[in-house]
């Protein structure tokens, strides 16, 4: 069975710093392209970022380009989010989302849920 | 980037009614497109896959159509567990968009 567990949202301050993880199991993870989709309360679905298998490739949107960098350790089936200078407007449940160019299977975690406020 | 635009943004139905929600995609997308739905405090399901194919679980009541730049999603008879909101998402192409959602409330 596919599961994706997110983990590392919580409160942070403006300007500060988090790096959430996504470990995945029931899937040979380094054959598979992941993603960072988030949601803010009571909003859409925003798509954040998206990394090949080897993790050679990475895009972001616009929104948080400079300031997330996405990783993976595909020894440990580690997807990671470091999310620098955060705003209040990244204030959003972050799901990891298995999929890409290769995959369409798109299976989601259950999302971890990050607030940045004073 | 391509943008989806999703229509209509609520709706109010009653149980065993017919509902349709359409996204349009601003440039053709051949049938990448998923539909989802997601209930308060859920991550988002995904009910369709490639524009029309029903994911394995979900009921029949649901289909997908479509393909280039506009898709539809209906369901046939609404059932009380149908009261959700909806997305559809386009993954041609990135950044991946997703449509504005539709809230599905009760009349």
């Amino acid at each position: 069975e596919v599961q994706l567990v997110e983990s590392g949202g919580g409160l942070v301050q403006p300007g500060g710093s988090l790096r959430l993880s996504c470990v995945v199991s029931g899937f040979t993870f380094s054959s598979y392209e992941m993603n960072w989709v988030r949601q803010a309360p009571g909003k859409g679905l925003e798509w954040v970022s998206y990394i090949s298998t080897s993790g050679g490739t990475k895009y972001y949107a616009d929104s948080v380009k400079g300031r997330f960098t996405i990783s993976r350790d595909n020894a440990k089936n580690s997807l990671f989010l470091q999310m620098n200078s955060l705003r209040a407007e990244d204030t959003a449940t972050y799901y990891c989302v298995k999929g890409g160019y290769f995959d369409s299977s798109h299976f989601w975690g259950q999302g971890t849920l990050v607030a940045v406020s004073s | 980037d391509i943008q989806m635009t999703q229509s209509p943004a609520s709706l109010s139905a009653s149980v065993g009614d017919r509902v349709t929600i359409t996204c349009r995609a601003s440039q053709g997308i051949r049938n990448d497109l998923g539909w989802y739905q997601q209930k308060p405090g859920k991550a988002p399901k995904r009910l369709i896959s490639a524009a029309s194919s029903l994911q394995s679980g979900v009921p029949s009541r649901f289909s997908g159509s479509g393909s280039g730049t506009e898709f539809t999603l209906t369901i046939n008879s609404l059932q009380p567990e149908d009261f959700a909101t909806y997305y559809c998402l386009q993954h041609h192409t990135y950044p991946w968009t997703f449509g504005q959602g539709t809230k599905v409330e009760v009349k």
